[in-house]
């Protein structure tokens, strides 16, 4: 079975940053596109970032643009997100979600492409 | 950005009832369009993609359909599982946005 785990959520103070990990298993990791989507307490999802496969192609919500990284190791079957500069509307449960399909240059999107398995979460809770 | 909108933004509804969800995109997005369940504390699960393909695995009483901008998540008869949050979301281009979610809870 297809297993996304998430790790490295936390409380964090404004403007601090924190690290979020991603174990993918059970699938060829090098083989998909992953995203990152947000959740805020009590509040509807929102998509954060995509990474292709090779990590040729990266996207970011405009809401986290200079300020959160995403990267991959496909070696270590693992995705990251380095979040800097930490606002207290970041904070949420942020979901990693395998992708099918693929985004190419200028954002446009093929597959069709849609998240077809996400890891339970890790909360991210940015407060003084 | 392309916006999503769903209607309603919650439904109160009894078990073996028919349901029916809308979610409207700002523009056109071809079949680009995916449904999401959700339960509470739960991650996300994949109902339906490209507006009318059933996921592996979903009951065959949830269909998708619509082209364009006008999109319709169906649940034919509806069971007591199926109490939850529903989220559209295109898949045309980034940033990939979701619609704000309709609540689904038992009359």
């Amino acid at each position: 079975e297809v297993q996304l785990v998430e790790s490295g959520g936390g409380l964090v103070q404004p403007g601090g940053s924190l690290r979020l990990s991603c174990a993918a298993s059970e699938f060829t990791f090098s083989d998909y596109s992953i995203n990152w989507v947000r959740q805020a307490p009590g509040k509807g999802l929102e998509w954060v970032s995509y990474i292709s496969s090779s990590d040729n192609f990266i996207y970011y919500a405009d809401s986290v643009k200079g300020r959160f990284t995403i990267s991959r190791d496909n070696a270590k079957n693992s995705l990251f997100l380095q979040m800097n500069s930490l606002r207290p509307e970041d904070t949420a449960v942020y979901y990693c979600a395998r992708g099918i399909g693929y985004c190419r240059g200028g954002g446009a999107c093929y597959g069709p492409t849609r998240f077809d398995y996400w890891g339970q979460g890790t909360l991210v809770t940015v407060s003084s | 950005d392309i916006q999503m909108t769903q209607s309603p933004s919650s439904l109160s509804a009894s078990v073996g009832d028919r349901v029916t969800i809308t979610c409207r995109a700002s523009q056109r997005i071809n079949s680009n369009l995916n449904w999401y369940q959700q339960k509470p504390g739960k991650a996300p699960e994949l109902l339906i993609y490209a507006a009318s393909s059933v996921q592996s695995g979903v009951p065959s009483r949830f269909s998708g359909s619509g082209s364009g901008t006008d999109f319709t998540l169906t649940i034919s008869s509806l069971q007591p599982e199926d109490f939850a949050t529903y989220f559209c979301q295109q898949s045309y281009n980034t940033p990939l946005t979701f619609g704000g979610g309709t609540k689904v809870e038992i009359k």
